[in-house]
């Protein structure tokens, strides 16, 4: 893996099932792991860091985990509400030459919830 | 507060014109961010900020022309732009850029809603 993507591009699940998608990354020069959710016309948030191998970050009925030896990281949703639609990115933090923190994203998981 | 604020929302702009997109953030945060995103693209940086000096640019055409004025303000002036400059343009800003010692690993960057650039 040379970039980061995401799989699959787009999702539709019905309102109160659960459901996941994938970010892979080059597991080399590894730093952290940043997944974010981005609604129409808002600010990407925030949503978790990972920077351990194994890690595991829960918020509310969204977690995520982390795999830094295969390059990839699991997001999570349960129990699927409406107000989860959303583009869900992910970003893969390495050190620069600089010394300053470079994110590199995905193209996004575009997740619509079907009421 | 974690907001991160951008003006204007929206801009159209001729190749000839001049015109320069403002970002504010207010958390006291050392390190500010340009990113440009094409439709269906990932956002891809621009421009890093870090104590106010330029510490990265990623090879952007200097028709974009980024400044810091203080440590809340990021600005990118804009000249004789191209059509296919149209883009989003997303300003972040994170706690601290990376140094010697004392840098922590959950920085996060936070992220202003953009503002959607249309080049006639």
């Amino acid at each position: 893996i040379l970039n980061v993507e995401q799989s699959p591009q787009s999702l539709h699940v019905q309102e109160g099932d659960s459901t996941n998608f994938t970010c892979s990354f080059p597991s080399s020069n590894f730093y952290a792991l940043h997944w974010y959710r981005w609604e129409t016309a808002k600010s990407p948030e925030a949503l978790f860091v990972m920077t351990l191998n194994g890690d595991e970050k829960k918020k509310g009925r969204i977690s995520a985990t982390l795999n830094t030896k295969e390059g990839y990281s699991y997001l999570y949703i349960k129990g699927s509400q409406p107000e989860d639609s959303a583009t869900y990115l992910c970003a893969h933090r390495l050190i620069s030459n600089f010394g300053n923190e470079k994110l590199t994203f995905g193209t996004g998981t575009r997740l619509t919830i079907i009421p | 507060d974690t907001e991160v604020t951008q003006t204007p929302k929206h801009l159209v702009m001729g190749m000839t014109n001049k015109k320069s997109l403002k970002c504010e953030q207010h958390m006291g945060h050392r390190a500010m961010y340009w990113y440009k995103q094409k439709a269906k693209k990932p956002p891809e940086l621009m421009f890093v900020y870090s104590y106010e000096k330029l510490s990265i640019n990623e090879s952007v055409p200097s028709r974009f022309s980024p400044e810091c004025p203080n440590s809340s303000l990021l600005n990118l002036h804009l000249h004789a732009l191209q059509p296919e400059d149209s883009a989003l343009y997303l300003c972040a800003s994170s706690q601290a850029p990376q140094r010697a010692s004392g840098r922590t690993s959950t920085d996060t960057q936070y992220f202003g809603p953009g503002t959607r650039l249309t080049v006639l």
